[in-house]
């Protein structure tokens, strides 16, 4: 099956720098990876996602890369704040429509002012 | 966007009582639902898939007669933990995709203490 592999697992920036969170997959068919948002003791949130019919995706301070030949795709938060501080988990999916989810291990995000 | 919501939020039992969760999808129909349990720290485990109207599906490891799953509805699927005890202590999270869907969404989670 899948395995998604993520790092750093913790990461801590100065507020208004930019973070980065990396995962890489094992199953070339795999075809939409989300990333997900969870603050402490709170649900998991979709914060972005793309499908592999398209490089790179952006939306305001998130954006997300992806490289279908290395298998990796990447998170990037710019001007960082406070409120990004969380745990941040990436997923890949071979169906594309998000029924078999295979998460990353999860990145502790820290922002520090 | 899809709402999921979940009950209860927290529950504290005794060994070897039984505990139900539900999972309700608001304004959508949860073709799909998953039931993930998390503990401190971790990523999402993954406990069982279920289809409506169907048997749910359950990830190697995980065992179906103590976590039974039902997903009757459209918009409803239960976890029941059968004779619970202290290992079972986590974080239940369900989720839910279907009709009009792209992705999961998830519930605000069940937090379980079996003393």
């Amino acid at each position: 099956g899948e395995n998604v592999e993520q790092h750093p697992s913790t990461l801590s920036v100065q507020e208004g720098d930019s973070a980065v969170i990396k995962c890489t997959y094992s199953d070339s068919a795999s075809n939409y990876f989300p990333w997900y948002k969870q603050e402490l003791g709170k649900r998991p949130q979709l914060i972005i996602d793309i499908r592999s019919n398209v490089g790179e995706k952006k939306d305001q301070r998130i954006a997300v890369t992806l490289n279908k030949t290395a298998k990796h795709f990447s998170l990037h938060i710019t001007e960082t704040q406070p409120e990004d501080s969380a745990v941040y988990f990436c997923a890949a999916s071979l169906d594309g429509s998000a029924r078999q989810l295979t998460f990353g291990s999860g990145t502790q995000l820290t922002v520090l002012p | 966007g899809a709402v999921v919501s979940q009950h209860p939020s927290w529950v504290i039992c005794k060994s070897g009582t039984s505990v139900k969760i539900e999972c309700r999808s608001l304004d959508f129909q949860a073709t799909t639902m998953f039931w993930y349990r998390q503990f401190p720290k971790q990523s999402l485990m993954l406990m069982a898939t279920s289809n409506e109207g169907s048997k749910a599906t359950y990830e190697q490891g995980v065992e179906k007669d103590k976590f039974l799953i039902n997903h009757a509805s459209l918009t409803l699927s239960t976890l029941t933990v059968t004779s619970a005890h202290p290992e079972d202590s986590s974080f239940y999270i369900c989720s839910a995709t279907g009709t009009g869907v792209q992705t999961q969404y998830f519930g605000p989670g069940t937090r379980l203490l079996v003393l």
